[in-house]
């Protein structure tokens, strides 16, 4: 059971403007940032929003995070058939010394 | 271009051992603390262990603690994973990530499966 909870599935159709939402069960999400990954199908996870609303060099504008007390949110707008994907939230969890990452939402485009 | 490839997985009975291997190439791979995380097969992201760029501090996930060991050599550009006692519940593709600055996991290795089973 994640620490950090994820609807396990969204869908748009091209065009639209999608949210997936990230909440955490505890303050963990208060005190740090939230960062978020992308899996494309069969392929590694691939950072795509860090410290709850920076995107890394080559992440299309159209991705966008945010958060507001313990919970997040990633919003990708002019939704795209290459969106479709899988994604995590994630956090750092100052107890385990590493990583807590919620179950994934996977996102179909229509 | 920066890149982290792992290497080592397979098939291993359950009590088994088994070492993994990540190879860094294109940065300062000395610099940076190094993580091992897993994905079993249609789960979801699992952090496993951490060490800092100098190997001082390691840190692992409760579900291996006392059975897993995180290693690095710095002169070699490698990360390695130790996995002993291994059960079936370990079976997953396992990645090598590295952290930037701010915690996130800014560069990540294609994985390698390691799969218990009898």
């Amino acid at each position: 059971q994640s620490v950090l909870t994820q609807p396990p599935s969204a869908s748009g159709t091209p065009g639209q403007r999608v949210t997936i939402s990230c909440s955490a069960s505890n303050s963990k999400i208060g005190r740090n940032t939230v960062h978020w990954y992308q899996q494309l199908p069969g392929t590694a996870p691939k950072l795509l929003i860090y410290s709850n609303n920076q995107r890394p060099s080559g992440v299309p504008d159209r991705f966008s995070g945010s958060k507001s007390g313990t919970s997040a949110s990633l919003a990708i707008s002019g939704l795209q058939s290459e969106d479709e994907a899988e994604y995590f939230c994630a956090t750092w969890d100052d107890s385990l010394k590493g990583w807590v990452f919620g179950g994934g939402t996977k996102l179909t485009v229509l | 271009e920066m890149q982290l490839v792992e290497s080592g997985g397979g098939l291993v009975k359950p009590g088994g051992s088994l070492r993994v291997s990540c190879a860094a190439s294109e940065f300062t791979f000395s610099t940076y603390t190094m993580n091992w995380v897993r994905q079993a097969p249609g789960k979801g992201l699992e952090w496993v262990s951490s060490i800092s760029s100098s190997g001082r501090y390691r840190f692992y996930a409760d579900s291996v603690k006392g059975r897993f060991t995180i290693s690095r050599d710095n002169d070699k550009n490698s990360l390695y994973l130790q996995m002993d006692s291994l059960r079936v519940d370990d079976t997953a593709v396992y990645y090598c990530a590295r952290e930037s600055g701010v915690t996130s996991a800014d560069l990540w290795g294609r994985g390698t499966l390691v799969t218990v089973s009898s």
